[in-house]
């Protein structure tokens, strides 16, 4: 039982490229997210999905895209990086009652 | 949408000292979970904890929600305590799952 699993671990992207971070999970939880935390900011809610087949907005959804074709997997997609969306990014899932199992996190720089 | 604010931003402690965690919330919630983030950036779920008081071996939560506020207790602190503690809720009148995080508690536990 792997949890919830990240990948890559860290990337560097040049401004323009693209990219797709994956998250899998092995709980059969309905609910899954993804988060960036920057520095002095906490963490701050990208986009969740509430089952398969369902995506929706957090906070800061502008400049990403997510996609949830299999209950396991959540991808989080970025079109065209910019320096702004350098951060580390959390998914996570959760069980009733909504409690959040955690990933261990990518960190991305562009550059 | 919700406000989350936690206080102190910042504590130092030493070793063996007991500390009071706030997080306060501008609307009824339906979920709250306390977190802790360890020095290398993992994030562990402490509690789940919209209502009633909760206890986990030195560590305890108290949420009030009609007063809409929570405290994490943490006696007898250990160096191995040090971390941020984050606070999340979910608004009661807003979709299932935006989970919303505070700017956190950073802890520095000295021996």
């Amino acid at each position: 039982n792997a949890g919830v699993t990240q990948t890559p671990k860290f990337r560097v992207l040049k401004t323009g490229q693209s990219m797709t971070l994956l998250c899998a999970q092995d709980m059969n939880h309905e609910y899954m997210y993804w988060y960036r935390q920057d520095p002095g900011m906490g963490l701050r809610l990208i986009h969740y999905s509430v089952g398969e087949g369902t995506t929706a907005k957090g906070e800061v959804p502008d400049g990403y895209n997510v996609s949830r074709l299999k209950k396991q997997n959540f991808l989080l997609g970025l079109e065209s990086a910019a320096p702004s969306q350098t951060s580390v990014y959390f998914c996570a899932s959760s069980y009733p009652p909504r409690v959040l199992a955690f990933g261990s996190g990518t960190r991305l720089t562009v550059v | 949408g919700i406000q989350v604010e936690q206080s102190p931003p910042d504590l130092i402690l030493q070793e063996g000292a007991n500390s009071t965690l706030r997080c306060n919330f501008s609307d009824s919630v339906n979920n709250l979970q306390w977190f802790h983030q360890n020095p290398w950036g993992q994030l562990i779920n402490l509690f789940y904890i919209p209502s009633g008081t909760k206890q986990n071996g030195r560590l305890s939560a108290t949420t009030v929600a009609t007063e809409r506020y929570s405290l994490l207790y943490i006696s007898s602190s250990q160096t191995t305590d040090s971390g941020v503690y984050f606070c999340a809720v979910e608004w009661d009148g807003g979709s299932q799952g935006n989970l919303i995080f505070g700017k956190g508690t950073k802890l520095s536990v000295k021996p």
